[in-house]
């Protein structure tokens, strides 16, 4: 069963810009989250969407969105990019996002804001 | 203070040696506790997931919940160079995984 996948893999961005990040779950999988990876921060929940509606939401600014799909695909968009943003952008899905549902993660978008 | 906390390393050890990697956490929302490993500009992995205190085996791998001193530990035994990465602990909580920070682990041969 293939796993995770993310697209584009490497993104270089300037501050002010946007950017749309892709996400396309495990196969039958219906729950994606998405995090926010950076050295100082370490490993940061940004929300999780389940059946296209949003369940939870990370302590960011409103600039960060997302959205699923029917497909159980999902994207986020970072609107005016900050320096700060530089990071690796990961997405994970599971099942259902039960409790004890285990998460599995794809490799991951790293973006670069000059 | 953070839900997770967790010792960053560099934790160095020579090939064969058991391996000893904690965490402990304030939430006690957390049911489930996970450990995954990451490697230098990958994804993290999936290692080991328990829900209730006591012990779990998987290979080399060994996680132990202590839910009474909210301590997580994961055990590797006959540790390989294979194992060098950064390993991540995290409690599951509505939804939404609380990491900590990554404990770096360096095998040497």
């Amino acid at each position: 069963k293939a796993g995770v996948t993310q697209t584009p893999r490497y993104l270089i961005k300037t501050r002010g810009q946007q950017v749309t990040l892709s996400c396309s779950p495990i196969s039958g999988h219906r729950s994606v989250s998405w995090y926010q990876q950076t050295p100082g921060q370490g490993l940061q929940f940004l929300f999780e969407y389940f059946s296209e509606t949003q369940r939870n939401k990370g302590n960011f600014p409103g600039r960060f969105s997302g959205r699923q799909f029917s497909n159980s695909r999902s994207e986020m968009n970072v609107s005016t990019l900050e320096l700060g943003d530089s990071a690796l952008y990961l997405c994970a899905s599971r099942r259902t996002g039960g409790f004890g549902d285990t998460q599995y993660f794809g490799p991951g978008t790293r973006l670069t804001v000059l | 203070q953070k839900e997770v906390e967790q010792d960053p390393g560099p934790l160095s050890v020579p090939e064969g040696a058991i391996v000893s990697l904690n965490c402990t956490y304030s939430n006690s929302a957390f049911q489930y506790f996970m450990w995954y490993r990451q490697y230098s500009r990958k994804g993290p992995e999936l290692l080991m997931y328990t829900y209730s205190s006591g012990n779990k085996e998987d290979g080399r791998f060994t996680a132990q919940v202590d839910k009474s001193s909210k301590y997580i530990s994961l055990f590797i035994r006959d540790s390989q160079p294979s194992d060098s990465a950064t390993y991540l602990c995290a409690g599951d909580s509505s939804y939404k995984l609380i990491f900590g920070s990554g404990t770096r682990l360096l095998v040497r041969p």
